[in-house]
């Protein structure tokens, strides 16, 4: 089978940083992602990481160390409109993606 | 175009009622996937279309028939569902099943009375 954990709830305040981890125990593991889901929303994709190492893209960063079973988010210059749900998902192969629990970011001004 | 449609927004339904949900998406996408939602949970892959074919049905009970008429179009049908069926219905495209960037449509919010 397939376990993610995630911290339930991060609270922040604007202008910060925060990092989201995740761990996961899963066979045939191929990669780790990212995706942010606002009250009401759909799941939107934010990063993949399938090698280790960080991967940015503006103020979002994703790391991924494949021998710890272990990745994160980073979350920088925090503005209001991050307050979402952010979801890591393991993919394996042709197997689609399962997702971690979810963790609830408030931003606070 | 890249997004991803759904409709209904809503659907409140009777335990006896047969409807269904329809997705669609017109970015060439190749492969699609039903998924349900929870409150305050994660959402839980039902199942995946690969090329029009169905590749993975995560042993969702038979009340819930997936169909893919053609490449841009998913519909779900629904018959006999309980109330604990009541949650959100997403969809999701990618360009290949493999690709773990997946395009989520808004749902379909489905209420069984």
């Amino acid at each position: 089978g397939q376990s993610l954990e995630q911290p339930s709830e991060v609270t922040a305040v604007e202008g910060a940083i925060v990092q989201i981890n995740c761990t996961y125990q899963t066979s045939g593991f191929y990669g780790l992602s990212w995706y942010q889901q606002h009250d009401g929303g759909a799941p939107t994709f934010l990063s993949y990481n399938a090698l280790d190492g960080l991967e940015e893209t503006g103020r979002f960063s994703s790391f991924l160390s494949r021998s710890d079973s272990y990745g994160y988010l980073l979350l920088q210059e925090l503005q209001m409109k991050d307050s979402a749900s952010y979801f890591c998902a393991v993919s394996k192969g042709r197997r689609a993606l399962t997702f971690g629990s979810g963790t609830r970011l408030q931003v606070q001004p | 175009d890249t997004e991803v449609t759904q409709t209904p927004k809503h659907l409140v339904m009777g335990m006896t009622n047969k409807k269904s949900l329809k997705c669609e998406q017109h970015m060439g996408h190749r492969a699609m996937y039903w998924y349900k939602q929870k409150a305050k949970k994660p959402p839980e892959l039902m199942f995946v279309y690969s090329y029009e074919k169905l590749s993975i049905n995560e042993s969702v009970p038979s009340r819930f028939s997936p169909e893919c008429p053609n490449s841009s179009l998913l519909n779900l049908h629904l018959h006999a569902l309980q109330p604990e069926d009541s949650a959100l219905y997403l969809c999701a495209s990618s360009q290949e099943q493999e690709d773990n960037e997946q395009f989520f449509g808004p749902g379909t919010r489905l209420t069984v009375l």
